[in-house]
């Protein structure tokens, strides 16, 4: 099955204890993208990647790593996690660039994170 | 950088009534999608469409690049039709890969 797998899906952490959000996906996608959640908020993108080795700073990048080293895997690194970054988080996936042709985004199912 | 809006910010609806979901944007884009977040948290995309008009069952938008707009229409809504509905775009000329998402219509349909 196709599909964009997250994990975990919760964790409840302390504050400056690091911990790495896994995305893997298996459908040969050159770009892969998180965002986080937050209500009222609606999504907002933390990190992009056009293809391996190719990464991008979104919108709300401060506090977070990301790393490509191979097509299917994009884990979201927080270094020192701080209580502002409790969240849900949603990893995503597509063809070929969010801006070219009809590729749509494949979602993962998310992972609510608190720090404490 | 490129502003997103979307109205209403919530919407109630009875079960077989029709809808008009609207997203706002603040400059041109060559990407935008539509997505239905179910009450479990799950993101499905509904549309791509920069421009035109496309349908799917009882779903169709309609996005006027020339304007700054896209709708998205809901006929003959269900309870399974609830959810948060989010628009998003990338900004033309700006970063490939930039999506910006607006704040999200939340769609409750009552039976």
């Amino acid at each position: 099955e196709a599909q964009v797998t997250q994990n975990p899906r919760y964790l409840i952490t302390v504050t400056g204890k690091k911990l790495t959000v896994t995305c893997s996906q298996n459908m040969n996608h050159e770009y892969m993208s998180w965002y986080r959640q937050d209500p009222g908020l609606g999504l907002r993108q933390i990190y992009y990647s056009m293809n391996v080795e190719v990464t991008d700073k979104g919108d709300v990048p401060e506090g977070y790593k990301v790393s490509r080293k191979e097509k299917r895997n994009f884990p979201l690194i927080l270094e020192s996690p701080s209580p502002n970054q409790t969240s849900l988080y949603f990893c995503a996936s597509s063809p070929q660039g969010v801006g070219a042709g009809a590729n749509v985004l494949t979602f993962g199912a998310g992972s609510r994170l608190t720090v404490l | 950088g490129i502003q997103v809006e979307q109205s209403p910010p919530d919407l109630i609806l009875q079960e077989g009534a029709n809808s008009t979901l609207r997203c706002n944007f603040s400059d041109s884009v060559n990407n935008l999608q539509w997505f239905h977040q179910n009450p479990w948290g799950q993101l499905i995309n509904l549309f791509y469409i920069p421009s035109g008009t496309k349908q799917n069952g009882r779903l169709s938008a309609t996005t006027v690049a020339t304007e700054r707009y896209s709708l998205l229409y809901i006929s003959s809504s269900q309870t399974t039709d609830s959810g948060v509905y989010f628009c998003a775009v990338e900004n033309y000329g700006g970063s490939q890969g930039n999506l910006i998402f607006g704040k999200g219509t939340k769609l409750s349909v009552k039976p």
